[in-house]
């Protein structure tokens, strides 16, 4: 199973509201991402947990809570989020988080959130 | 902050013609990504170079890693409608995380 899941496929949320983005994968992958894409532009890293833990977090706004309860799975809370956060998230693994001077692996992502706040 | 630059945005051709995308860094990359992202999917990894002066090939699909390791390109050889999406080089930069580059969105006319 190379398939990584992401629910919901479609959110559409206030900016008051509570919500939340799930991933899931079962390929053993010890890392985990999420990302933030507009239209026409490129993924931009939001987190990234290696083993369980978070190891990268690219200075992301708190109303952006990230959560990872166990190795299959990835959360993204999302609270008083702003229109401009609208955009497609997704979610991707890999068999190991990259290391400063060590390799890199190839990411499996998800089919992404697409997010729209009113 | 380290960044990859991509060339070109844009490219239409017509089916049956080449296409190449390209990728540079003014540093030194320990290795480089390939994403292809269908409209409306999710990007979907091609191949990783890691070597100096590095060629991969999948069928029509041709990778190179400059000598360098600055650069990088992905050709395709007699294009075909099904080749039609959002090509993504990757490199890692500064804490080792991967960044993307702009992208190359490539439409293919039958």
């Amino acid at each position: 199973d190379t398939e990584v899941t992401q629910t919901p496929k479609h959110l559409v949320m206030g900016m008051t509201n509570k919500k939340s983005l799930k991933c899931e994968q079962h390929m053993g992958h010890r890392a985990m991402y999420w990302y933030k894409q507009k239209a026409k532009k490129p993924p931009e890293l939001m987190f990234v947990y290696s083993y369980e833990k978070l190891s990268i977090n690219e200075s992301v706004p708190s109303r952006f809570s990230p959560e990872c309860p166990n190795s299959s799975l990835l959360n993204l809370h999302l609270h008083a989020l702003q229109p401009e956060d609208s955009a497609l998230y997704l979610c991707a693994s890999s068999q190991d988080a990259p290391l400063r001077h060590g390799p890199t692996y190839e990411q499996y992502f998800g089919p992404g959130t697409r997010l729209t706040v009113t | 902050g380290q960044q990859v630059m991509q060339i070109p945005q844009y490219q239409h051709v017509q089916e049956g013609e080449d296409f190449t995308t390209y990728c540079n860094s003014s540093t030194t990359l320990s290795n480089i990504q390939w994403y292809k992202q269908r409209p409306g999917g999710h990007p979907v990894f091609l191949i990783q170079l890691v070597k100096s002066g590095e060629v991969k090939k999948q069928k029509r699909l041709t990778f190179q890693f400059g000598e360098a390791k600055k650069n990088s390109s992905l050709h395709i050889t007699a294009t075909q409608t099904t080749d039609v999406g959002t090509y993504f080089c990757a490199a890692p930069v500064n804490n080792n995380d991967m960044r993307f580059g702009a992208g190359t969105r490539l439409t293919v006319k039958p």
